[in-house]
């Protein structure tokens, strides 16, 4: 079975700063293959990358996803006030634990 | 637009069955090559899906799960339901229901705003 790991843990930014997230598969999986969910306190998670690349509808275009084999990238090229949150990637039926974006 | 609701009860007791419903609006549940599915969260922890079933009913579980968890469609009532047997404690997490965009791969949008569930006497 396939485990994601996500890093950092936590990413702690300013708005209008570049947020890189990444997330590791334990063995190699489809290039095309991760999604990229956002939530919030209370919320459900919202899609925001599939495929690996492909923006969900209504994303809009600060936020990219990229990577092949074991390691992938969600990158925010500039933060937003509501783009503080949790995020989690995931391949087929597996989630990695989440990488929290906060206000530094 | 989409719309995705659960319900069922709020509280079970260990070794009950917890039945829950995804009611879908705005958009048929009859669609060939449509899926849909169940995750769920427990405090603190990752999300884990559940399973995922086909318009055609063609259903699909994680192995941890396997054995205890039931999915079914209601085309008639726009709904899909999930079964869960034999519950326990580790059971208690927020339910959430969800489309899977493209077929068999999971990737889930939209999701119903999730019904929290605890298992306990």
């Amino acid at each position: 079975e396939i485990v994601l790991t996500q890093s950092p843990d936590t990413l702690s930014l300013s708005p209008g700063e570049r947020a890189t997230l990444s997330c590791r598969a334990s063995q190699g999986v489809g290039s095309s293959s991760l999604a990229w969910y956002q939530q919030k306190p209370g919320q459900a998670p919202r899609l925001l990358i599939y495929g690996t690349s492909s923006r969900a509808t209504g994303i809009p275009d600060r936020f990219s996803g990229s990577g092949s084999g074991t390691d992938f990238t969600l990158t925010i090229s500039r933060l937003e006030p509501e783009d503080f949150a949790l995020y989690y990637c995931q391949y087929y039926g597996t989630f990695g634990q989440g990488t929290k974006v906060e206000i530094k | 637009q989409l719309q995705l609701q659960e319900s069922g009860p709020g509280l079970v007791k260990p070794s009950d069955t917890l039945s829950l419903t995804c009611s879908v609006s705005g958009g048929s549940i009859d669609i060939n090559g449509d899926f849909w599915g169940w995750v769920r969260q427990s405090p603190g922890k990752r999300l884990e899906w559940i399973g995922s079933i086909s318009y055609s009913g063609r259903t699909y579980y994680t192995s941890s799960l396997k054995s205890r968890v039931t999915l079914s469609l209601d085309k008639s009532k726009s709904q899909f339901s999930l079964r869960l047997t034999s519950v326990t404690a580790a059971d208690t997490a927020v339910y959430f229901c969800a489309k899977i965009i493209v077929a068999a791969s999971n990737w889930f949008d939209p999701w119903g705003q999730g019904m929290s569930v605890t298992v306990s006497s």
